[in-house]
Order: C-alpha cells, then sequence, then structure tokens
C-alpha cells in the first residue's frame, strides 16, 4: 500500500508569490489533514477534510490559505501571496476513520 | 502554558539501556495519545497509542498514561542506535474533534 505522497518536497518563493502544495492520501482514506511546522515551533493542525468537505478549519492562520480537495481524492493547499512567516514544513495526513493519522514526508516551503 | 510539553532534549542514552519520554498536556479531557518517531526530513511515523490509564507493551517499546496526572511517557528498553530520532507526543483532546496536538518532540540519541 503506498503512503501519504506530497508534492513538492521542496519549494522556495519570493515574498508575495503563489506556491500550491499537493497532497495525494493513501487509497480509501477518507480523512485527510493538513499541518504545518514552522521552525522552532511544534507540528500545528491547519485543517481537516472528510471526504471532500472541510470538517475543521479551526487552525488555518489567514485568508491567504486556501485549501481544496475536489472529488475528495488528492487535496491541494495555496498560499497566495506568500509571506516569509509561512516559511516551513507542510505535513499532510490521512486517516481511513478515527484511527491512526498517517503522515506524508512534508513540503518545506522557503519564503524569501 | 504549552498545549501539549515535551522537553525538547537531546537526550542522550548509551545503547541497551533505557530511554525515557515525557510528555504532559494541559486539557484533562484529552482521549487519545500517540507517540511518532521521526528520523530528520522522514515523515512522523506512529509507533505507539493509548488511551487507558495504565501501561501499553509493544515489542521494546511501552507507553504509560496517567491522565490523573495528565502525564504520558515513553520507554524504549534496549535502546538502538537505530532509535536514534525526534519523538513527537501528540494528543487528541476531544472525542469530536480528530485534529492532533503535538509537543515540541524530544531528540533522542543512542550512544554505541
Amino acid at each position: 500500500e503506498a503512503g501519504v505522497t506530497q508534492f513538492p518536497s521542496h519549494s522556495v518563493i519570493e515574498k508575495g508569490q503563489t506556491v500550491t502544495l499537493r497532497c495525494d492520501p493513501i487509497s480509501g482514506h477518507d480523512n485527510l489533514y493538513w499541518y504545518r511546522r514552522v521552525m522552532g515551533k511544534e507540528i500545528k493542525f491547519l485543517l481537516h477534510f472528510v471526504k471532500e468537505s472541510k470538517q475543521d478549519e479551526s487552525g488555518m492562520p489567514n485568508n491567504r490559505f486556501l485549501a481544496e480537495r475536489t472529488g475528495g481524492t488528492y487535496s491541494t493547499l495555496k498560499v497566495q501571496p506568500a509571506e516569509l512567516e509561512d516559511s516551513g514544513v507542510y505535513f499532510c495526513a490521512s486517516s481511513r476513520a478515527t484511527d491512526t493519522q498517517y503522515f506524508g514526508p512534508g513540503t518545506r516551503l522557503t519564503v524569501l | 502554558q504549552k498545549e501539549v510539553e515535551q522537553n525538547s532534549g537531546p537526550l542522550s542514552v548509551p545503547e541497551g539501556a533505557i530511554a525515557s519520554l515525557n510528555c504532559t498536556y494541559s486539557d484533562r479531557g484529552s482521549q487519545s495519545f500517540f507517540w511518532y518517531r521521526q528520523y530528520s526530513g522522514k515523515s512522523p511515523e506512529l509507533i505507539m497509542s493509548i488511551y487507558s490509564n495504565g501501561d501499553k507493551e509493544d515489542g521494546r517499546f511501552t507507553a504509560q498514561l496517567n491522565k490523573a496526572s495528565q502525564y504520558v511517557s515513553l520507554l524504549i528498553r534496549d535502546s538502538q542506535p537505530s532509535d536514534s530520532a525526534t519523538y513527537l507526543c501528540a494528543v487528541r483532546f476531544h472525542q469530536g474533534a480528530q485534529k492532533l496536538v503535538f509537543g515540541q518532540g524530544t531528540r533522542l540519541t543512542i550512544n554505541p
């Protein structure tokens, strides 16, 4: 069974530009989560999809962040416009129901 | 006060000894507790979950939960150099919410 995959693995952009991160969950997992770890801090929750619906988006920092999961399969997280404080590692996780969350390798985002 | 607290380390343990990792959490109503292991640049990987007071053993790993003291720990017996990693404590605070709240992680080094 393939794990959670994320693309790209690294992204370096300039302040003000737009970046889109992609996550492919484990096949059959209806639950998809986005988390973020900024330098020196703990991993923090951003939002949770159940299929294509946003179940909990309480962790989204502001309206520069837009997450979508059209069709209930892969998800994208767009940051527009990117700011310096958005730099960090963005993790995606998926789970079948209310059980173990399996994490992807993360996308390291650097905003210059 | 942070919601989930861990000693960031580094924690250095000789090979073959017991490594003890600790975590405290703020919400007394927390339901589920997880230990993830993360090697540098890799995905967080679940190694233990615990839901009830007491000990739970899985191979060389033992998770201990004390809800009255709001404390969860992870013991690694017969530590191996391959156990060197960052260990993340994660808590699911409420039964209805699926998001995980993470501590900062403890970096563990096993010395041969």
